[in-house]
């Protein structure tokens, strides 16, 4: 059974540093793109970003608006995704979700086909 | 950026009715995708993936269609566990966007 389990959330001053986790089991982690979405409180949900598998590099690619403040990366000899959330704004106050990536191969269609349950993210002096 | 719209942004409706929920892009995205399924305080769940391929494990009595730049997503008979928020989501290119939702309640 796909299982993914974020942690690290919590409440956070502005301009400080997270970093939330994603341990994965139940699949071949190295195997797979994953991404993190959050979902604002009582808003709609946002792509924050993915990391391709070593099979592709590893190659990274955010929202504009974490651009150059998050960063991903993942351990495959743990199953962990990482997201590195430097200088914190009220605005990233979110419930943040990691998600396995799945391709639709030949038309490289990605689409997130298992979540974790997600972690709360509060920024807030 | 791709944005995605939905139509409506919340109905009401009755077991066993038929709904249909619109997601429309603001440039061609051809069957680059998917629908997805939350419930509150749940995490969002896989419907349908690539316009209109069935995601393991979800009913038949869902269903989507669309290619270019509209899509709906159907719901032949609505049943209790199916009052939840549903979401599109684009992936023709990054960032990848999702619509603002379609909240569905009990009429």
């Amino acid at each position: 059974e796909v299982q993914l389990v974020e942690s690290g959330g919590g409440l956070e001053q502005p301009g400080r540093s997270l970093r939330l986790s994603c341990t994965a089991s139940g699949f071949t982690f190295g195997d797979y793109d994953m991404s993190w979405v959050r979902q604002a409180p009582g808003k709609g949900l946002e792509w924050v970003g993915f990391i391709r598998s070593k099979a592709y590099s590893g190659t990274t690619g955010y929202a504009a608006s974490v651009k150059g403040r998050f960063t991903i990366s993942r351990d495959d000899s743990k199953s962990i995704a990482y997201l590195q959330m430097n200088s914190l704004k009220n605005e990233d106050t979110a419930i943040y979700y990691c998600t396995r990536v799945k391709v639709v191969r030949g038309v490289n269609s990605y689409y997130f086909d298992y979540w974790g349950q997600g972690t709360v993210v509060t920024v807030s002096s | 950026d791709i944005q995605m719209t939905q139509s409506p942004s919340s109905l009401s409706a009755s077991v066993g009715d038929r709904v249909t929920i619109t997601c429309r892009a603001s440039q061609s995205i051809s069957t680059y995708l998917h629908w997805y399924q939350q419930k509150p305080g749940k995490a969002p769940k896989l419907l349908i993936y690539a316009a209109s391929s069935l995601q393991s494990g979800v009913p038949s009595r869902f269903s989507g269609s669309g290619s270019g730049t509209d899509f709906t997503l159907t719901i032949s008979s609505l049943q209790p566990e199916d009052f939840a928020t549903y979401y599109c989501q684009q992936s023709y290119s990054t960032p990848f966007t999702f619509g603002p939702g379609t909240k569905v309640d009990i009429k």
